[in-house]
This record gives structure tokens, C-alpha cells and sequence, in this order.
């Protein structure tokens, strides 16, 4: 079974500058999560989409982030414009079902090698 | 709003002596992951809970759900080197949302 895909691996840019980051779930997956770590921090969910449509965004700073899964499959998410304190590991992962369901294997998180955005 | 701790936020160990960490909810959670990233790396899952008092073993891998379902603890029996990394908590309640980690160092 393939894994979740990520790309870019790395990505420096100056602040004001956009980046997009991509990801492709494991394929069957109807949940994809966006998370952001910061470097010795836990990862932070930024938003969590089922199929296509968006289940929790209320940690995503609006007013820069965007993130979109068209046809319920791949995701790409975008900063525009980065700052400085945006420099993480942008981590990608997905699951089988939305969590909560009765199949208590199905929530379980499958993560991409991460996407490291260096902003200066 | 619900609050997640997790502690110690690091622990370092002499190879062979034991490591627990833990995960207290100030609410009841509806189940409770574990995962470990290894530095440089991505978090990968270790197990789930989801039962009042659930106990389930994986070789030296301990972990327990508390009765209230409010708190968990990961111990490790005997660390080995490969065990480095940091150990965080995933709870669950319709929204997936990490603990702070637990870092572990091991000196040989």
C-alpha cells in the first residue's frame, strides 16, 4: 500500500512570499488532516477535511492559509503571505473514516514525510 | 474548552532503566492514540485505546487508559537506544488533537 505523498520535501522563501504544499492521501482515505509543527512543539491541526468537504478549520489563521481538497482526493495547502513565525514541518495525514466512527481502526493517522518551510 | 497535558515535556534515561509518560484530559475522552517520531521524522502510530481501564502490551510497550477515560500513560520497561524519540498523545473527540510529546533520550 502506498503511503501519503507530500511535495515540496523542503521549501525556503522570504516573508511576504506564498507557498503551496500538496499532498495525496492514501488512496481509499476519506479524512485528510493539515497539521503544523513548529520545531519542538507537537503538531497543531490547522483543518481536517472528510471527502471534500471541511470538518474543523479553527485553528487555520484565515487571514494567510487556505486549503482546499478538490474531489475529495488530493490537498493542497497555501500561505500567502508567509511570515516568519510560519517556519514549520507542514505535516500531511489522512485516514480510513472520520474519527468517532464505530470501526475504532479506522481513525487511525497515516503521515507524509512532511513538507520543512524555512522562512526568512 | 478541553485541556490536554502531557509530561514530562522531556525525559533522559540511562539504557535499561524504565519511562513513562503521561496524558491527563481535564474531560472524558472518547479514546486516546499514541504515537512516536523519531527525530527527523514523522509521527507513527503505536496504538489505540478506546475502553475504561484498557491495558494493552507491546513488548516493553505498556499503555494504559485510565477508568474516567481522562488520563493515559505510555511506560517502557528496560529502554534500549532505538527507543529514542518523542512520544506524543492523539485524543480523540471528533477532531484529532495532539499532546505536547514527551522527548526521550537514552544514554548508551
Amino acid at each position: 500500500e502506498a503511503g501519503v505523498a507530500q511535495s515540496p520535501r523542503y521549501k525556503i522563501i522570504e516573508k511576504r512570499q506564498s507557498v503551496a504544499f500538496w499532498c495525496n492521501p492514501i488512496s481509499g482515505h476519506a479524512t485528510l488532516y493539515w497539521y503544523q509543527q513548529i520545531l519542538g512543539q507537537g503538531p497543531k491541526l490547522l483543518i481536517q477535511f472528510q471527502n471534500n468537504g471541511v470538518v474543523d478549520d479553527s485553528q487555520l489563521p484565515k487571514d494567510r492559509f487556505s486549503a482546499e481538497r478538490l474531489k475529495g482526493v488530493d490537498s493542497t495547502l497555501k500561505i500567502q503571505p508567509a511570515k516568519l513565525e510560519d517556519s514549520a514541518v507542514y505535516l500531511c495525514a489522512s485516514s480510513l473514516r472520520f474519527p468517532g466512527t464505530a470501526d475504532s481502526g479506522a481513525n487511525v493517522l497515516t503521515f507524509g514525510a512532511g513538507s520543512r518551510l524555512t522562512v526568512l | 474548552g478541553q485541556q490536554v497535558m502531557q509530561i514530562p515535556q522531556y525525559q533522559h534515561v540511562q539504557e535499561g532503566e524504565d519511562f513513562t509518560t503521561y496524558c491527563n484530559s481535564s474531560t472524558t475522552l472518547s479514546n486516546i492514540q499514541w504515537y512516536k517520531q523519531r527525530p527527523g521524522g514523522h509521527p507513527v502510530f503505536l496504538i489505540q485505546l478506546v475502553k475504561s481501564g484498557e491495558v494493552k502490551k507491546q513488548k516493553r510497550l505498556t499503555f494504559q487508559f485510565g477508568e474516567a477515560k481522562k488520563n493515559s500513560s505510555l511506560h517502557i520497561t528496560a529502554t534500549q537506544t532505538t527507543d529514542v524519540g518523542t512520544y506524543f498523545c492523539l485524543y480523540n473527540n471528533n477532531d484529532m488533537r495532539f499532546g505536547a510529546g514527551t522527548r526521550l533520550t537514552v544514554k548508551p
